[in-house]
């Protein structure tokens, strides 16, 4: 029974480089949802995705960051020439539906980038 | 725009304390409100909701009552344990519609001792 499965758990990456973080949504989830989490700071949504489909990108920065969540395969937020101000958490959540109120997001572990 | 403030932490307890930790919150309309958990090592987990006024969420001996008279949404638990330590966010969705959109609080540690 495994929940929404991040990897890697911890990503180091030099200034310039690109980064490229996965999620695979739990068995019979088909939303998914990407969100930041700052040092200090709450979950900041990102990007909330479908298989093949961008839904709703309202908070992802306009320049470096892109999400896909292909057919086959796991979604994957690729962040391009990273920053310092990169360095954060990203989680991953997803669900059946879209109704988060009526069902639940459930988590990932997140994946910790360090950008040096 | 919409916005969730909880108590600051680190919190410590001891075992069978009482635990309070606060939350209000700013939206419009009639958000839903969640408290989340993050135990060491793992995602955040769904701890309780409340989808209109005056609701009670509870769940593992947690509880909160969501009040629109002073937009608030603080967690109790009676007696708390050291199995409970974790970070605590509290979150909200807006009314309307984007139920996947939530606004988090910046999370509180508590550690409780035996």
């Amino acid at each position: 029974n495994a929940g929404v499965m991040q990897n890697p758990r911890h990503l180091v990456r030099r200034r310039g480089q690109e980064a490229r973080l996965r999620c695979s949504p739990m068995k019979g989830h088909s939303h998914v949802y990407w969100y930041r989490q700052l040092p200090e700071e709450g979950l900041k949504f990102m990007v909330y995705l479908q298989k093949e489909n961008i839904i709703d990108e309202s908070g992802m920065p306009k320049e470096r960051f892109s999400a896909e969540f292909p057919k086959e395969g796991p979604s994957i937020l690729r962040i391009q020439q990273v920053v310092r101000g990169d360095s954060a958490a990203y989680f991953c959540a997803s669900s059946p539906t879209m109704e988060g109120a009526n069902s639940p997001l459930h988590f990932g572990n997140g994946t910790r980038l360090t950008v040096t | 725009g919409n916005s969730v403030t909880q108590m600051e932490g680190p919190v410590t307890l001891s075992e069978e304390a009482f635990l309070t930790i606060n939350c209000t919150y700013t939206a419009t309309g009639y958000p839903s409100l969640f408290w989340y958990v993050q135990y060491p090592g793992e995602g955040l987990q769904l701890l309780l909701k409340a989808t209109k006024a005056d609701d009670k969420g509870s769940n593992k001996g947690f509880e909160a009552t969501y009040r629109k008279e002073t937009t608030s949404f603080h967690l109790e638990k009676g007696s708390v344990q050291v199995s409970d330590s974790a970070v605590y966010f509290c979150a909200l969705s807006s009314s309307g519609g984007s139920n996947y959109k939530l606004t988090f609080g910046k999370g509180t540690l508590l550690t409780v001792n035996p």
